[in-house]
């Protein structure tokens, strides 16, 4: 297992353009979720998945924002029309519900809207 | 609402010295976890520690859960230690997601 993947590591977008990111978990992990971080934050939570239920999702995760995980192993997060504000790395980490290990991340998407 | 609070925000060493990094948080936690932000993005993890104290090498953590914070130490300190480290809770008011504090950014001068 190679951990939590994400592709792509770096997309610029034109404001107004569909981009669409992809996560793969680590395969036992039945929890992924998706953070966003902004440059001198600390990463804020959008919405997690147990299995292929979307169980949770934050105030931040406006109606341009969709994400799926259709068989309960990866994730898509879809970002519809999309705005300068939206620049951002975009995170997604995984666990076990029972995890003593705690939460894994990816490297994250870098996303830039020009 | 719900808080987790770094302290230093900053901190500069020259390498070979120890130092001591701070999270606080406001509610009781069933995760704390802290993390090392390296030049590329990545979160590396560096200890998941609710409670006690452990080690890994020149770094270790304790967190006091009844006094709600937490501590990570990095002795010897090197240039590679360079970045942003940061606190996060799982706390039981917050469901599923981790909360982080706004980080510590370490610079280590050779």
């Amino acid at each position: 297992d190679t951990g939590v993947s994400q592709n792509p590591r770096h997309k610029i977008t034109k404001r107004g353009q569909n981009v669409t990111f992809r996560c793969d978990p680590i395969s036992e992990h039945n929890r992924l979720y998706w953070y966003r971080q902004t440059l001198g934050q600390g990463p804020e939570f959008l919405t997690y998945f147990q299995n292929e239920a979307q169980l949770e999702k934050s105030r931040l995760l406006s109606d341009r924002f969709s994400a799926e995980r259709p068989k309960g192993s990866f994730s898509t997060l879809e970002i519809q029309r999309t705005e300068q504000g939206d620049s951002a790395m975009y995170l997604c980490a995984s666990s076990l519900v029972q995890g003593i290990y705690g939460y894994t991340f990816g490297s994250g998407t870098r996303l830039t809207v020009v | 609402g719900i808080q987790v609070e770094q302290s230093p925000p900053d901190l500069i060493l020259q390498e070979g010295a120890n130092s001591t990094l701070r999270c606080n948080f406001s509610d009781s936690v069933n995760n704390l976890q802290w993390f090392h932000q390296n030049p590329w993005g990545q979160l590396i993890n560096l200890f998941y520690i609710p409670s006690g104290t452990k080690q890994n090498g020149r770094l270790s953590a304790t967190t006091v859960a009844t006094e709600r914070y937490s501590l990570l130490y990095i002795s010897s300190s090197q240039t590679t230690d360079s970045g942003v480290y940061f606190c996060a809770a799982f706390l039981q008011t917050s469901g599923s997601r981790l909360t982080f504090g706004e980080g510590t950014q370490l610079t280590v001068n050779p």
